[in-house]
């Protein structure tokens, strides 16, 4: 079967750095990607990753290893509006999301 | 970027209508578009795919009478939920794809369904 395993809540403060976790199972697979969701709010793109490795944009990272089924979202400087949940979404052979039920990052000052 | 519009953003029907949510390209001809429902605390669900010009293809245990999906053109599916009921309020979301990229979806802002 597919599935998506991520933590369901995860508390940081403002300032500091949060790594997200998340293993996947797909059938097949054409790369990962990581969705920012407000409360109440459709998904927005964060990163892509097909390849292994590290891909830095801004304060986001996003890291990819195929082998172990296993990503993660890197946040640095964390900033209030930063709390939302983190959909970790492996795209499978026929290239279709598979989507867990994300992550719900709290931020505190 | 690429910017996909959904129609209305919110709304609110009694028992037994039938509600229409459409989905809207603006700047890309989106061969393919993907229906979602997503309830509070839950993850997005697919509940169907489109390609422009034939039937939607619908995921197991989405009623395809209930749930109507027309992809009439390369910019425009429309969503209509037939003969709504309390269990149908949901979010639901629709994303895009163009033909150039089979990796990127673009997401459209979601309707908020609530049946009373």
């Amino acid at each position: 079967g597919q599935n998506i395993d991520q933590p369901t809540e995860m508390t940081a403060t403002e300032g500091a750095i949060v790594q997200i976790n998340c293993t996947y199972q797909t059938s097949g697979f054409n790369g990962l990607f990581w969705y920012q969701q407000h409360a109440g709010e459709a998904p927005t793109f964060l990163s892509y990753n097909v390849l292994d490795g590290l891909e830095e944009k801004g304060r986001f990272s996003s890291f990819l290893s195929r082998s172990k089924g296993y990503s993660y979202l890197l946040l640095k400087e964390l900033q209030m509006k930063d709390s939302a949940s983190y959909l970790c979404a492996p795209m499978d052979s026929n290239y279709q999301l598979i989507w867990g039920a994300g992550t719900k990052l709290i931020i505190k000052p | 970027g690429a910017v996909v519009s959904q129609h209305p953003s919110r709304v609110i029907c009694k028992s037994g209508t039938s509600v229409k949510i459409e989905c809207r390209s603006l700047d890309f001809q989106a061969t393919t578009m993907f229906w979602y429902r997503q309830f509070p605390k839950q993850s997005l669900m697919l509940m169907a795919t489109s390609n422009e010009g034939s039937k939607a293809t619908y995921e197991q245990g989405v009623e395809k009478d209930k749930f109507l999906i027309n992809h009439a053109s390369l910019t425009l599916s429309t969503l209509t939920v037939t003969s709504a009921h309390p269990e149908d309020s949901s979010f639901y979301i629709c994303s895009a794809r163009d033909g150039t990229s089979r990796e990127t979806q673009y997401f459209g802002p979601g309707t908020r369904l609530l049946v009373l």
